[in-house]
């Protein structure tokens, strides 16, 4: 089956204890990115992947890093997180960025809802 | 640059009643426009996207949308909303300008009581 998934989906942790949240897809996909879901602001992008080693911030990305060592794979790392990172995250991938790109659909995985106290 | 603004952070209807969602869009060239929805404690999945051609676009569940380039609308539209239909629907737009990068609105919440 074709997917996105994401692990943990639920996390509670405390201030500057680092923590990853991982993504995988399983669809070959080139561009990925990761989301953050905050009531009354919709979706707003921290980072994306045009593809393997190549990465670009989104339009949140302080207090967060990530990497993409492999096409599948796009982890995201918070190395100190603070309370206002507590949030709804969703990792989401599609065929390819570029021109070609621009009409693809974008697959999500679950969510992680991360807590940091 | 483009940008979504969704009408109505919250949209109220009775079960059997007709849903509107409203999403205007702004681009500098012709745009590709999607709908996307998110059903509680789940990620987001497409509805229907516009692409080119036939401007009227039918999705899953009985969603449709118009795409109208003279007021950059791209309104979503049910006959006869069901209580599955409740959820959060988010109006997202790209184009072939530059960035090739979705951008999404903020998102509506469509309640639909008995």
């Amino acid at each position: 089956e074709a997917q996105v998934t994401q692990n943990p989906r639920y996390l509670i942790t405390v201030t500057g204890k680092k923590l990853t949240v991982t993504c995988s897809q399983n669809m070959n996909h080139e561009y990925m990115s990761w989301y953050r879901q905050d009531p009354g602001l919709g979706l707003r992008q921290i980072y994306y992947s045009m593809n393997v080693e190549v990465t670009d911030k989104g339009d949140v990305p302080e207090g967060y890093k990530v990497s993409r060592k492999e096409k599948r794979n796009f982890p995201l790392i918070l190395e100190s997180p603070s309370p206002n990172q507590t949030s709804l995250y969703f990792c989401a991938s599609s065929l390819s960025f570029g021109l070609s790109g621009a009409a693809d659909t974008q697959y999500f995985g679950p969510g992680t809802r991360l807590t940091v106290l | 640059a483009q940008s979504v603004t969704q009408l109505g952070s919250h949209v109220s209807v009775s079960e059997g009643a007709l849903v509107l969602l409203r999403c205007n869009y702004s681009s500098s060239v012709p745009p590709y426009l999607f709908w996307y929805v998110q059903y509680p404690n789940q990620g987001l999945q497409l509805l229907l996207k516009y692409t080119t051609g036939a401007t009227l676009v039918k999705g899953i569940n009985g969603f449709e949308a118009e795409f109208k380039k003279s007021e950059t609308s791209f309104h979503l539209t049910k006959p006869s909303a069901h209580m599955s239909d409740a959820a959060e629907y988010f109006c997202a737009v790209s184009d072939e300008g530059g960035s090739y990068i979705p951008t999404f609105g903020r998102g509506t919440s469509l309640i639909v009581h008995p």
